[in-house]
């Protein structure tokens, strides 16, 4: 069983304002992952980490901000959230050269 | 960068009958991963594959990577309802650091 857990499940907030969506993993993984989803669409990679300290852009661009102070924690952050912002949001870890990824729950955003 | 095509891209079958997937790729993959996804919930990874030819099962569910590395298959058998979903193949190529999702597959099961 994965633990991996990403708060809120769903949110609905208004154009223009800040937000930071929560994911954190008690496993030790040293690498964690950000994607983005619309529904029973593919996944697509927006940013990723390989440790404390390091992250990085994925394949799709996103205006949205990531940070790894903690090993187990991976906030992902919007400034000025807009409409087109509105998608599922998936973070995954797994550790090392394992090639086994495990996802959270998601957050589904809805930006009016 | 790598696409991966899922087919077929949705399925209605009746419980019972048995499911076949596959997912294909016009490069060389290392690894494959086949996921399932409810509505709303992440991604749960199913079976993972790491050689050509080789063959894994998880109850129901049998995997196998194929011998040429470009495609997968996922089979389930005596599907029941709660099959329902969408199912993702993932994987990596060998200079890839980050792993490549498939198209998905939507499944449904009527009674």
């Amino acid at each position: 069983e994965a633990d991996i857990y990403q708060t809120p499940r769903y949110l609905v907030i208004g154009t223009g304002k800040k937000i930071t969506l929560e994911c954190s993993q008690t496993m030790g993984h040293d690498k964690m992952y950000w994607y983005q989803q619309d529904p029973g669409m593919e996944l697509h990679l927006i940013h990723y980490s390989y440790g404390v300290n390091s992250t990085e852009k994925g394949d799709l661009s996103s205006e949205s901000t990531v940070s790894r102070i903690r090993t187990e924690h991976f906030p992902l952050t919007l400034e000025s959230a807009r409409p087109s912002h509105t998608s599922q949001y998936l973070c995954a870890s797994r550790q090392g050269a394992n090639e086994k990824l495990f996802f959270g729950s998601g957050t589904q955003l809805s930006v009016l | 960068g790598q696409q991966l095509n899922q087919s077929p891209q949705s399925m209605f079958i009746q419980e019972g009958e048995d499911v076949s997937m596959n997912c294909t790729s016009s490069s060389i993959f290392n690894t494959w991963l086949w996921y399932k996804q409810d509505p709303g919930e992440g991604p749960v990874l199913l079976i993972a594959l790491y050689k050509a030819g080789e063959l894994t099962s998880n109850g129901r569910l049998t995997a196998q990577f194929g011998i040429t590395r470009k495609d997968s298959f996922l089979n389930i058998s005596a599907s029941i309802p709660s099959d329902v979903g969408i199912y993702f193949c993932a994987g990596r190529t060998g200079t890839a650091s980050k792993l490549t999702f498939g198209t998905g597959t939507r499944l449904q099961v009527t009674l």
